[in-house]
Formats: structure tokens, sequence, C-alpha cells
């Protein structure tokens, strides 16, 4: 079946340090792939999309992602991470030729961030 | 800026009660979704619209019904709101043009139902 996960439900980071969240997904051709973020009482935000090309792909506020054919990935990265990224993260997907077919959204990793 | 407005941030009602909630995009976007957001669940859409008087049911459209009168309004209708319902509700809207790339949010309401 199709899907996208997001294996982790809650992660904690020290600020300053390293950040990587998960996202596999499970589509017949690579689909479009994005990364949201929503903010503490906010909506969600777009940080970075993959649609072709370049693999690492650079979004806003410092972030990037890496996509990996191999293993079905796009993982999201920080090199240091800032108290004010405590947030919850989305992955999303959207299968390739498929009309008008809405994003799907995984389930959402939150990220607390610890000083 | 994009501006994606839901009319209330906080909402209680009552089991039974018919309940009305509103968005309003100011971008002249073609598309617009309801979605409800879980702990554990993510974002599960109910209604999208990709014009006008035009709306098509998502993953979990059962107890909510839609309605798009005009481009820039979507409203989303608990037609007899149930506890099960109470949720945070997200509004989004994008632009009709290629592949649906950029998904501009509201903030959301939440809904408790009593």
């Amino acid at each position: 079946a199709q899907s996208v996960t997001q294996p982790d439900i809650h992660i904690t980071v020290s600020e300053g340090a390293s950040l990587e969240l998960r996202c596999n997904y499970s589509y017949g051709a690579t689909p479009y792939l994005f990364w949201y973020v929503q903010s503490p009482g906010q909506g969600l935000q777009l940080l970075l999309k993959y649609f072709s090309g370049d693999t690492l792909v650079q979004g806003i506020k410092g972030f990037e992602a890496e996509f990996k054919r191999s293993q079905s990935s796009f993982n999201l990265r920080k090199p240091s991470v800032h108290w004010s990224d405590a947030a919850e993260y989305f992955c999303a997907v959207l299968p390739r030729n498929s009309g008008n077919t809405p994003l799907v959204f995984g389930k959402g990793t939150r990220l607390s961030v610890i000083a | 800026d994009v501006k994606v407005t839901q009319s209330s941030r906080y909402l209680v009602k009552r089991t039974g009660e018919k309940v009305f909630l509103e968005c309003v995009q100011d971008m002249d976007h073609e598309n617009m979704f309801w979605y409800r957001q879980d702990p554990g669940l993510g974002l599960r859409l109910i209604y999208f619209s990709y014009d006008v008087k035009m709306k098509e049911k998502g993953d979990i459209p059962e107890g909510y019904s839609v309605s798009r009168e005009k481009k820039e309004r979507f409203s989303l209708i608990l037609e007899s709101a149930s506890t099960n319902q109470t949720s945070m509700y997200l509004c989004a809207s994008s632009d009709g043009l290629g592949v649906v790339e950029k998904l501009f949010f509201g903030s959301g309401t939440q809904l408790s139902v009593l």
C-alpha cells in the first residue's frame, strides 16, 4: 500500500546539536517530496521540497533534506539546532501523475530542544 | 504574503449542535482544503475543493460537509457535532497552477465538543 512513514514520534535534542528527522515512503514511482513545520499555535509552513535533480535540497531556516532512492527516504537535517526549532515536523508526498490528488502527510515528529 | 484566516481560534460546542468553521484566503487561490489534526494521527484530509461550487471527499469525510460558494471562502460544516469530532481543524489553500506544491495554512481552530 502507498504510504509515508515518519518512524519517530518524538525526538529531543540539545541546542547546538545536529538533527536528523526520518521520512520513508512506499510508492511505485518516486513521488514529489516535501517537509513542513508547525510551530506551536501555528499552521504548517513549507520548509523544502524535492521534485527532481540534485538529491540534496536546501530549505528555509537552515534545513536541508536528502533524497535517497535506494532507501525510499527523504530525511530532514540541520547541523545545529536552535531552541526556536522546537516544533512538529511533517513529511508529505504527492504521487507523480496523480492528477489533482492532494498531498499525503506523515503522522509527524515532534521535536523538543533542551538547553 | 498569502493569508489564510480561520474565523475562530477556539470553539466550544455541545453534542448535536450544527457547527460552521469558516476559512478565507486572500490570494485568489483555486484550491482549498480542510484537515483535522489529532495527536499521533497527523493530518487527515476531510474535504477539498479545486473550484467554486466543487468539492471532493478526502480520507475522512463522514460527519462533515463543506460549502464553497465563493472562491475565497471554504466552510466546513459539522451537521450534528459529536465528541469524537473534538480536534484541531486546519484550513489550507494553494494556487491551481501545475503540481500542488505549496500549501498555505491557517492557524487552526481548536474545536471542543462537550
